[in-house]
Formats: C-alpha cells, structure tokens, sequence
C-alpha cells in the first residue's frame, strides 16, 4: 500500500517563484527521500533527511520533516524551467530489505 | 547516471506469451529492485533480491517471478502476460539495505495487447 502522499497532485508557477510540495505518510520511518522523476526518465534521487532530523538543505532545496504530524515538505526555491518534472516522496522504514515505499508524486509545472 | 541498464526499453507483446526484462549494474550493489509504475498509483514493488539467489516478493508480485544468479543482473519475468501488466517498469538498486538512496534504471515501456 502507498505509504506517502503527495500534495497536490499537480502544480504549475511562474519561472522564479518557489514550490512548496507535502507528503504525509502512515507508518514511523528511518528516512524520507525526495525524488525527482523527468518526463520517459528514471528517478533520481534529490535529498534524504533522517527521522531525527528537522529540516536539510541542498542548494535550492529545503526539506522539512515533523515526524508528530509524520509529514514532510520539500521547498524548490527561484524556480527554473528546467524544475519541470514529478517529485515522489519515499520513505524508509528501516525494517527489513524491501527498500522504498513510494507516494504517487506531484507533477510540477514551470511556466517560462 | 549509476551504472544500470535495463532492457529492453521498450517492448510490446501479446497476452498470454512470457517476458524476460533484465536489470544489470556495474556497482556491485547488494540490493536490486523491480518496480512498476502506473498513471494514479506511483511506484509500487514487485520484488528485490538481498544478494545473489536470494529474493522476496514486494506489494504486486501477483504473476511475476524474479531471478538473482549474478550480483549484476536482475531478471523480471512475466509468467503469462496480461494487459494489467502493461506498465512501466524500473530496476533500481542500492548498497545497503537501509538509510541510503536507491538508483534508478532508466525504465522499460512495456505493452501487453
């Protein structure tokens, strides 16, 4: 069953602007992962913030996590054209060998 | 890109036939995984492997079986095809078994009429 789930679905901003996307999952975790997916390509993974952890950055991402609310959100601040793409939350619930549980993603639009 | 390569990338058959997709990594990664992806449902798990000769079933291994004889290759295969399982499918694989990132194929249209 999905463990995450992105919100919103879909959303579409002006080149510039930051996006803000949230996922909420069901069950505690060890991590959660933010993935990038480009249209026909595989995912690539764009930052990992651990269960103990509150909040990362990696150049203009900022992703933050409240395990009370088991909720995280990722920032892409000063949107560029090239963001375009689906962003998938995944997390890892450190139990056993069966890897990443995917939420269904958000797809991003920016508008030039 | 990490070193994995999927093939084919794409392929259609027919309903009823078998289908071998393979997944091959040049990182010496322990754990490989088969994913499907669907329009509404995201990624979901078919199977992994935790080392040569050993794998386990994910969320939809219904009509799908898996074989590791190699730590480079990961085979997915399609008993009897049906068209619930035209999807896309990615591999992915990682080194360790948690608190890491996976990588991911480039995937496999696959299209079962």
């Amino acid at each position: 069953s999905q463990q995450g789930e992105e919100d919103p679905q879909a959303l579409s901003i002006q080149e510039g602007e930051n996006a803000t996307m949230n996922c909420s999952y069901k069950t505690s975790i060890n991590n959660l992962q933010w993935y990038r997916q480009n249209s026909g390509r595989g995912l690539v993974h764009l930052i990992l913030i651990r269960s103990n952890e509150r909040e990362k950055h990696s150049g203009r991402l900022r992703v933050t996590l409240d395990t009370s609310k088991k909720s995280s959100s990722l920032l892409i601040t000063a949107s560029r054209a090239a963001d375009t793409a689906s962003y998938f939350c995944a997390t890892d619930s450190g139990g056993g060998a069966d890897g990443l549980t995917f939420g269904k993603g958000t797809h991003l639009i920016i508008q030039p | 890109d990490a070193g994995i390569t999927q093939s084919p990338r794409h392929k259609v058959t027919e309903t009823g036939t078998p289908v071998t997709l393979r997944c091959h990594q040049t990182e010496n990664h322990r754990y490989m995984y088969w994913y499907r992806q669907d329009p509404g449902h995201g990624l979901r798990l078919i199977h992994y492997s935790y080392g040569v000769k050993d794998t386990d079933k994910g969320e939809v291994s219904d009509g799908y079986s898996v074989s590791r004889s190699k730590t480079e290759d990961f085979l997915l295969t399609l008993e009897s095809a049906t068209s619930s399982q035209t999807s896309v499918y990615f591999c992915a694989i990682s080194p360790r078994v948690a608190d890491t990132e996976a990588f991911f194929g480039q995937g496999t249209r696959l299209t079962v009429v």
